[in-house]
């Protein structure tokens, strides 16, 4: 099985600009996480999307956003950018189920590394 | 929201000795992951449970949910085992949004 996919891996962006960055998850997994990691707040957990809706979000400005496709690839976007959203963004697909146990395994992608200059 | 504490923030061993990373919270949780991060790498997955005690190779994971207290322990640590290791828990109510600790960076030497 193939593992979650991100691209772009690395991005160079002003700012002011806008990005959107891409997450292809396990195969059969309906649910998408995104997270951002910088070395002074830690990984920060931004929204999570579940059969296309946003199911969960996190404390993060409206700058940020996201959709998911019927395919359940996921895509987040950042407006206006700001020197502070450099940082590594990850995602993490899941099977997605509202029970607990293995069905709530993140598996992570290898990020995409933003910077904005 | 949850409050996750890790320690000790940073770790050095020799190789072969027996480590232990600590993780507390503050809320009831249903599962509790542990993660593990190389320099310049991405995240990978080691253990997610909500109760007793997993192994995987020379890891070993345990959970007292009464305590409200995890610990990651690495038995005969080897210098691939050197990464930043970070603990996360379910938070807001959803067991797909986590919060995480700071993480442990481990540093061991051969």
């Amino acid at each position: 099985k193939a593992g979650v996919t991100q691209t772009p891996r690395y991005l160079i962006k002003t700012r002011g600009q806008q990005v959107t960055l891409s997450c292809s998850p396990i195969s059969g997994h309906r649910s998408v996480s995104w997270y951002q990691q910088t070395p002074g707040q830690g990984l920060q957990f931004l929204f999570e999307y579940f059969s296309e809706t946003q199911r969960n979000k996190g404390n993060f400005p409206g700058r940020f956003s996201g959709r998911q496709f019927s395919n359940s690839r996921s895509e987040m976007n950042v407006s206006t950018l700001e020197l502070g959203d450099s940082a590594l963004y990850l995602c993490a697909s899941q099977t997605g189920g509202t029970s607990g146990g293995a069905r709530n395994e993140q598996f992570f992608g290898p990020g995409t590394r933003l910077t904005v200059l | 929201k949850n409050e996750v504490e890790q320690s000790p923030q940073n770790l050095t061993a020799q190789e072969g000795e027996f480590i232990t990373i600590n993780c507390s919270y503050s809320v009831g949780i249903s599962a509790l992951h542990w993660l593990q991060q190389h320099p310049g790498g991405g995240i990978v997955s080691l253990f997610m449970l909500s109760s007793g005690k997993k192994k995987h190779g020379r890891l070993i994971a345990t959970i007292n949910i009464q305590e409200k207290h995890s610990s990651l322990h690495i038995t005969a640590s080897h210098p691939r085992d050197s990464a930043v290791y970070i603990c996360a828990v379910p938070s807001g109510g959803s067991n797909y949004k986590l919060t995480f600790g700071k993480g442990t960076l481990l540093t061991v030497n051969p």
